[in-house]
């Protein structure tokens, strides 16, 4: 089976730019999240996902960042616009229905906002 | 509200010795626990988890934790470590919002030297 496949695995931005990032969860999971990534704050939810509904939507990220799901096999993260402080790497995770706790993530989106 | 806290950022150990990462929790329940590790560029890996029973629970590759509600705690080892266990380790627990999603805590970046 296919794992949790994120495109683009690095993109390089202006400020101000807008970016979308992009998720392909694992086929019939139930649950998608996106986490950003940083060697100081760690892991940080932005966005959960069950059944293609919008569970979370990331509190404090709720200004500049927009997580949809189209359709349940393609989630997008849109960033707009970006910020130097936005430099990070993007995780985007899936799990089955029933797992609790047990996610698949992907190799993650390296985004660096200049 | 609950919590993940990893007190060491980075832990070296020769290759052939043990091996204990710690992690503490704070909950007022008996929660879910989960280890996962990072790779190099790679996204992250679920290693082992507890929901519940034997306190002892085994992962792969010769990993497995003890989970303590005494010590808040759910520390993991191994017995002989290889070089290719040089990852990033997380601890991880469903947050207070909600038990299908989980807040990590920052990580201990295993170094193997040989």
């Amino acid at each position: 089976d296919a794992g949790v496949t994120q495109t683009p695995r690095h993109e390089v931005a202006e400020k101000g730019q807008t970016i979308i990032l992009k998720c392909e969860p694992v086929s019939g999971h139930n649950d998608l999240f996106w986490y950003r990534q940083t060697k100081i704050q760690g892991l940080e939810l932005l966005s959960y996902f069950r059944s293609k509904s919008l569970m979370e939507d990331g509190g404090a990220f709720k200004d500049r960042f927009k997580a949809e799901m189209l359709n349940s096999s393609f989630s997008t993260l849109k960033i707009q616009p970006t910020e130097p402080k936005d430099s990070a790497v993007y995780l985007c995770a899936s799990s089955p229905r029933g797992a609790t706790g047990q996610l698949y993530f992907g190799e993650g989106s390296k985004l660096t906002v200049l | 509200a609950q919590s993940v806290t990893q007190p060491d950022a980075r832990v070296t150990v020769s290759e052939g010795a043990s091996l204990q990462l710690r992690c503490k929790y704070s909950s007022s329940v008996t929660p879910y626990l989960f280890w996962y590790v990072q790779y190099p560029r790679q996204g992250l890996q679920l290693l082992l988890k507890y929901y519940s029973g034997d306190p002892v629970v085994q992962g792969v590759n010769g990993f497995e934790a003890e989970f303590s509600k005494s010590n808040s705690s759910f520390h993991l080892r191994k017995a002989s470590v290889h070089w290719s266990d040089s990852a990033v380790y997380f601890c991880a627990a469903p947050w207070a919002g909600g038990a299908d999603r989980l807040t990590f805590g920052k990580g201990t970046q295993l170094i193997i030297q040989p």
